[in-house]
């Protein structure tokens, strides 16, 4: 059975463009969790798609956004990059609220 | 509100020596508890979770944890490491019966295992 995949693995961005990253959940999981962990300051919660909606947002800017496809897979959009959004971005995907798999990361360089 | 303290962030151990990585968690309420491991440029895997019953809960490759309710605490054991448990561990923690985008984090602790 396939893991959590994200793609690209490394994204180097100039601050002010938008970057677009990628998840594909474990099959027959419905939800999707998005985390940015930037240096020094732990996990922090982003986003949770399920069954194609967003359920739930962390604290963060309206420019961070995303979406959830038909089948699944989901789609994280950073606009208007700043210098600290420089961070490893996990994505999970889950069937349950005790459990959830995570991605190898995408890590977004802006520059 | 929940939190979770993780009180070392570097923990340096010999090969083969037992190694306790310790989380304190604050809550009003009962909760759920995991352990997290993320070797470098991954993700994080899950080591083993207390939902209930038994306090002592054994995981993958060796670790154990128990849950301490009076002490609030859930610390992670492991009687004799290898060079490969090199890696950052995380603890989390939840309320009971909730989606799991109400995980939280604690800091992390690097653990550097020295041949």
């Amino acid at each position: 059975e396939a893991g959590v995949t994200q793609s690209p693995t490394h994204l180097i961005k100039t601050r002010g463009q938008q970057a677009t990253l990628r998840c594909s959940p474990i099959s027959g999981h419905t939800s999707v969790y998005w985390y940015q962990q930037a240096l020094g300051l732990g996990l922090q919660f982003l986003l949770w798609y399920d069954e194609g909606e967003e359920r739930n947002r962390g604290n963060f800017p309206p420019r961070f956004s995303g979406r959830q496809f038909p089948n699944y897979s989901s789609e994280l959009n950073v606009n208007a990059l700043e210098l600290e959004d420089s961070a490893l971005y996990l994505c999970a995907s889950s069937r349950t609220e005790v459990e959830a798999f995570f991605g190898q990361g995408t890590r977004l360089t802006v520059v | 509100a929940q939190s979770v303290t993780q009180l070392d962030s570097q923990v340096p151990v010999f090969e083969e020596a037992p190694v306790e990585l310790r989380c304190n968690y604050s809550s009003s309420v009962s909760v759920y508890l995991f352990w997290y491991v993320q070797y470098p440029n991954q993700g994080l895997q899950l080591l083993l979770k207390y939902l209930s019953g038994s306090t002592l809960v054994k995981g993958i490759n060796g670790f154990e944890a128990e849950f301490n309710k009076s002490q609030t605490s859930f610390h992670l054991r492991k009687p004799s490491v290898h060079i490969s448990d090199t890696a950052e561990y995380f603890c989390a923690v939840t309320e009971l019966k909730t989606s799991y985008d109400k995980v939280i984090f604690g800091p992390g602790t690097s653990l550097s295992v020295i041949p």
